[in-house]
Parts: C-alpha cells; sequence; structure tokens
C-alpha cells in the first residue's frame, strides 16, 4: 500500500530533551509538509520542503529542525528551544505535480512532554 | 496573506437530519478551497476541493460543499446526516497564485446525534 508512515505514534520526552520524529512516505511525492495540531488552533505549519535538499520555514519553526536528505524522508526534530512542544504532530506530501493538488496526510505523533 | 475562518466550533445535528458546516476565507488571488474531515488520534482525510467550474462541487462519503465568491464562503453540506459522521472538519484554502502553502481553519467538531 502506498502511504504515509509516521514514527512513533506516542512520543514521551523529558524536558530539555531533543526528539525526533520520522515521516517516510512512499508515494514518490516530491512536497513534504510538518504540521502541529492543538485543541482549538487547528493546524499550523512548521517546516515545508519542496524537493530534496530543500526546505522552508512555515509559520512556527522556532525550536524545530528538519531536514530532507531523501525524497522518501522527512524527519522533524524537536528542541530543548521549544518551550511547550506537547501537541499532536502531522506530517503531509502533496498529491502530484502542479497547482490542482491536494494534500495527503500520515497518522500522525502524539508528543508529550513530562 | 490568506486566511480561513470556522466560525462554529461545534455543530450539533440529529442523525437524518441535513447539516452545514461553514467556513469563510480570504487570500488575494483566486481561491483553491478543500475540506477535511479527522477521526481522533488520526490524520486528515480529504474529502473535496473547488478549482473553478461549478459551485457545487461533490465529495466523499455524499459531501458536498457550495462555493460563493461573493460571500467568499464555501460551506460543507450534507443532505442526511449518519452518527459516523461525527468527527471535526477542517477548512482549507490556497491562493492559486501563490506558493504551496496551505491555510487552515481551526476545526468544527461535528456531533451527529441518534
Amino acid at each position: 500500500d502506498g502511504g504515509i508512515t509516521q514514527s512513533p505514534k506516542y512520543l514521551f520526552r523529558k524536558e530539555g530533551q531533543n526528539v525526533t520524529l520520522s515521516c517516510e512516505q512512499n508515494l514518490n511525492h516530491d512536497a513534504m509538509y510538518w504540521y502541529r495540531q492543538d485543541p482549538g488552533q487547528g493546524l499550523r505549519l512548521i517546516y515545508y520542503s519542496q524537493i530534496v535538499n530543500d526546505f522552508q520555514k512555515g509559520d512556527i519553526a522556532e525550536g524545530y529542525s528538519v531536514s530532507r536528505e531523501k525524497k522518501e524522508s522527512f524527519p522533524l526534530t524537536v528542541t530543548s528551544a521549544q518551550k511547550n512542544p506537547t501537541a499532536f504532530y502531522l506530517c503531509a506530501t502533496l498529491t502530484g505535480s502542479g497547482s490542482y493538488n491536494e494534500q495527503f496526510f500520515g497518522p500522525g505523533t502524539r508528543l508529550t512532554v513530562l | 496573506a490568506q486566511s480561513v475562518a470556522q466560525p462554529e466550533d461545534q455543530v450539533n445535528v440529529a442523525e437524518g437530519n441535513p447539516l452545514t458546516v461553514k467556513c469563510t476565507y480570504s487570500v488575494s488571488g483566486n481561491p483553491y478551497l478543500f475540506w477535511y474531515v479527522q477521526y481522533p488520534n488520526r490524520g486528515l482525510q480529504f474529502l473535496l476541493k473547488y478549482i473553478t467550474g461549478d459551485n457545487l462541487v461533490k465529495g466523499s462519503y455524499g459531501f458536498e460543499a457550495e462555493f460563493n465568491k461573493s460571500q467568499t464562503s464555501f460551506h460543507l453540506k450534507k443532505p442526511s446526516a449518519l452518527v459516523s459522521d461525527s468527527a471535526l472538519y477542517f477548512c482549507a484554502v490556497r491562493d492559486l497564485g501563490g506558493y504551496q502553502k496551505v491555510t487552515f481553519g481551526t476545526g468544527t467538531k461535528l456531533q451527529v446525534i441518534p
């Protein structure tokens, strides 16, 4: 099956620790995104990548970092600089190329800081 | 800057009754509009999209949405609600002339009452 895999599903972190969330896709999609979801705030864009070795900051990039070394992978690192990291994190790709396409989402990772 | 507003945090409807989930948008150019649905602890699933053409767009699971340019609205509708439609619904917008950034609303929780 083609799709997006996010691991782990649940992640617990102590304050002051960095943690990396995995996002892997076998859809052959070029563009990939990371969103953060908090109750009542909808989805907020953290980082996005149009192609390999290229990525841009979204609306709330502070305290996060990403890499895009392979087309299939777009890992997100939540650093200790992120003051309130407890949230549900969603990875997405953009189906196909051109303008008339939509995003396809992974199942999400719920991060809890203890 | 583009934006999306979903004025209702929650919509309650009786099973079998028609439902409407409201969405208004703001973009500088022509809008590209989406509706997504999210079930608890899951990623978002694409329902439907409007690019151009017919103002009434049909999507998955019997949902449809009506585009109204003068009112800058894109309300989600279904003629007869099912209990299984209970979920969180997100409206999103992308400016067709812009980069591939999508802006999401804050979400509306739909509760269908048996």
